[in-house]
């Protein structure tokens, strides 16, 4: 049972513009949820989180936007660089800190030059 | 800051032995670290959670005769997948919350452990 989905395996993306990576979750117990990104023969680096109790955080080039009604969850890349081609994962947990993360299958955006 | 390395970074090994994996943080101390086992185009799995000095939690499912968890200090954990069989063959990866707050965990790079 998936409770964290990536439904898109892949993604490609022009160097410059906008890269939109999705998820989905069904548990309406998670209420933290985070993104990792991850290069070839690393691990996971967090890269930005959001509590349900907000439906947008920014960080630079970085924003997710979150749908609770809809269980849908979103990272926008703006503008779009070639150091940002990784694998992208969505994550989930109950509340900040709780110890088990739920992580989805991950999406690997290549950025075109 | 906040480096987390693991050891080896692969292992291949014969099916009826163990193979030991750490899990070290480099530059900090770490009270609860986390292993995770990732099969190919799947997701990152929770196995269990050590906590330093006391009994690692496991997951589910998770066999803990089977993955032996230490945590003898606050910088190192491992990982002993006894009596390994094919399929344990896995991409294990562990991470480390630090002792000093915070909730965000920093991931080791994984190991690849390959049973025959």
């Amino acid at each position: 049972d998936q409770q964290v989905k990536q439904n898109s395996p892949s993604l490609s993306v022009q160097e410059g513009r906008i890269s939109i990576l999705n998820c989905d979750y069904t548990n309406s117990m998670f209420d933290y949820f985070l993104w990792y990104k991850k290069y070839p023969a690393e691990g996971p680096t967090f890269l930005i989180s959001i509590s349900s109790i907000k439906d947008k955080n920014e960080d630079g080039r970085f924003t997710v936007f979150l749908n609770k009604s809809a269980k849908h969850l979103s990272l926008h890349i703006v503008p779009s660089q070639p150091g940002d081609s990784a694998v992208y994962f969505c994550a989930a947990s109950r509340y900040i800190g709780y110890d088990k993360i739920i992580f989805g299958k991950g999406t690997r955006l290549h950025i075109l030059p | 800051g906040a480096v987390v390395s693991q050891h080896p970074s692969r292992v291949i090994c014969k099916s009826g032995t163990s193979v030991k994996i750490e899990c070290r943080s480099l530059d900090f101390q770490a009270t609860t670290m986390f292993w995770y086992r990732q099969f190919p185009k799947q997701s990152l799995m929770l196995m269990a959670t050590s906590n330093e000095g006391s009994k690692a939690t496991y997951e589910q499912g998770v066999e803990k005769d089977k993955f032996l968890i230490n945590h003898a200090s606050l910088t190192l954990s491992t990982l002993t997948v006894t009596s390994a069989h094919p399929e344990d063959s896995s991409f294990y990866i562990c991470s480390a919350r630090r002792q000093t707050g915070g909730d965000e965990q920093y991931f080791g790079p994984g190991t690849r452990l390959t049973v025959t």
